[in-house]
């Protein structure tokens, strides 16, 4: 089954404070991996896909294909930075299947 | 350019009723999504739409709901005899192709009384 999972589904950090978002996924594949972000009062946009493997607004994650997961960080976050964030995998049919996302919130 | 444009941005009815909502992609994106985004639940993969190609309907939750895509630009979502559970922001995206990004509307909040 293609699946993924956010299992924090808040998470509070410090400004300054690194941050780490954790994504895991189920799929048979080669997974293709994506970082939505919602701020608020704005539509769903796309942060980072890994195969750009680029750093947007310090953001990055790693796709590792042993542990299945894609964990989005920062090292040091930015009241900005407050968001919903959602994990989505691309997956066969090119559907896309989407985390139940997780709130940040950064703390001046 | 515009982007991804919803109607109507809220809508509330009553149990029982129809709704029908409304997306207009971007100029030229051949593939469109529709999703729904209920409290504590994320994204759920409700239809695609990719060109000429039939439709992939396999998260429609119900026979209850529809969608069709006319002339390959505007796509309508239709819910027959809402219910409460029906209650959630049903959200559009477009894609210029397969393998490109997905642009999101903003949305329209259903709510079923």
């Amino acid at each position: 089954a293609q699946r993924v999972t956010q299992p924090e589904k808040l998470l509070s950090v410090f400004k300054g404070a690194p941050v780490e978002l954790k994504c895991n996924y189920s799929y048979s594949g080669s997974p293709e991996l994506f970082w939505y972000v919602q701020y608020s009062r704005q539509r769903l946009q796309l942060l980072l896909r890994h195969i750009s493997r680029e750093s947007i607004k310090g953001f990055t994650a790693d796709l590792n294909k042993g542990e299945t997961s894609f964990h989005l960080k920062k090292p040091f976050a930015q009241e900005e930075d407050s968001a919903m964030y959602y994990c989505a995998l691309r997956g066969t049919g090119n559907q896309f299947y989407f985390g139940t996302g997780t709130s940040l919130t950064v703390i001046p | 350019g515009a982007g991804v444009s919803q109607s109507p941005s809220n809508k509330v009815t009553e149990k029982g009723k129809d709704v029908e909502l409304r997306c207009d992609p971007i100029s030229g994106h051949t593939a469109l999504y529709w999703y729904r985004q209920s409290l504590g639940q994320g994204l759920e993969f409700l239809i695609y739409f990719q060109g000429n190609s039939a439709p992939d309907k396999s998260g429609l939750p119900s026979d209850r709901f529809s969608a069709e895509r006319t002339g390959g630009s505007v796509s309508t979502l239709t819910i027959q005899r809402t219910q409460q559970e029906d209650s959630a922001v049903y959200l559009c995206a477009s894609q210029s192709g397969s393998w490109e990004t997905q642009y999101f509307g903003p949305g329209t909040r259903l709510l079923v009384l």
